[in-house]
C-alpha cells in the first residue's frame, strides 16, 4: 500500500519561505509521476505542480510559477515543494499526490493527509 | 483551461437513497478523462472513478460514474452512513494542467 506523508507545513510572513517534503513508501518511488495539488480553506483542489518520474520533466501552475520549486531524490523516496515569496493566497493544505497515466492524461490515485501552510502578518 | 461547474453545491439525501451528482465541463473533456473523488472533513480525497467510469480499486459498486462530453454523473445507488462527504470531479484531458471541479457536498437529511 502506497503511504505518502508531508510535512513543513506552518505559519509564514509575506514573502517568506517554506520547503514541505513528501516521504513516500510502499511503492518503486522511481517509478511514480509525482503532483502537488493545495486545498485554501472552504475552497476546491488546485493542482499546482508535476515531475516526471526522473525529475526531468517539470510543471507549473501559472499561479505559483517562478515562486515555487518542486524537486524529489528517488535515493531518499521523497519530493519536496520550495515555496518563496509566499502570499496570503498561497494559503492552503498542501497534499502530495502520485499521478497515474490513463493514456495521455493523469488522475491522482493516492494523496497524502496534506500539511496545513499559513501565510500571514 | 477547462471550468468545471458541479451542482447540486449541496444535496441532502438519507441513508439508503439515491444520489446523483453533476458535473459540467466549460468545453468538451477529451477522451473521458474524468475522476471523481470522495473527501471527508479532514481527510484527503479518495479516487473513486477514473475515465468517467471506471472504479478504482476497492470501490463498492454503489459507486458509478457515466458521461461523456462536457456532461459528466456519479452516482451512489444506495448511500451508506460512510458516503455522507464531498465530492470532486477532475477534468485530466489537459494534463499536465488538470481541473478539479469545486465539489458537492452530500449530507445528511
Amino acid at each position: 500500500q502506497v503511504q505518502l506523508v508531508e510535512s513543513g507545513g506552518g505559519l509564514v510572513k509575506p514573502g517568506g519561505s517554506l520547503r514541505l517534503s513528501c516521504a513516500a513508501s510502499g511503492s518503486t518511488f522511481s517509478d511514480d509521476y509525482m503532483t502537488w495539488i493545495r486545498q485554501a480553506p472552504g475552497k476546491g483542489l488546485e493542482w499546482i505542480s508535476y515531475i516526471s518520474r526522473g525529475g526531468n520533466t517539470i510543471y507549473y501552475a501559472d499561479s505559483v510559477k517562478g515562486r515555487f520549486t518542486i524537486s524529489r531524490d528517488n535515493a531518499k523516496n521523497s519530493l519536496y515543494l520550495q515555496m518563496d515569496s509566499l502570499r496570503a493566497e498561497d494559503t492552503a493544505v498542501y497534499y502530495c499526490a502520485r499521478a497515474l497515466y490513463d493514456r495521455s492524461g493523469y488522475y491522482f490515485d493516492y494523496w497524502g493527509q496534506g500539511t496545513l501552510v499559513t501565510v500571514s502578518s | 483551461e477547462i471550468v468545471l461547474t458541479q451542482s447540486p453545491g449541496t444535496l441532502s439525501l438519507s441513508p439508503g437513497e439515491r444520489a446523483t451528482l453533476s458535473c459540467r465541463a466549460s468545453q468538451s473533456v477529451s477522451s473521458s478523462y474524468l475522476a471523481w473523488y470522495q473527501q471527508k472533513p479532514g481527510q484527503a480525497p479518495r479516487l473513486l472513478i477514473y475515465g468517467a467510469s471506471n472504479r478504482a480499486t476497492g470501490i463498492p459498486d454503489r459507486f458509478s460514474g457515466s458521461g461523456s462530453g462536457t456532461d459528466f454523473t456519479l452516482t451512489i445507488s444506495r448511500l451508506e452512513p460512510e458516503d455522507f462527504a464531498v465530492y470532486s470531479c477532475q477534468q485530466y484531458g489537459t494534463s499536465p494542467r488538470v481541473t478539479f471541479g469545486p465539489g458537492t457536498k452530500v449530507d445528511i437529511k
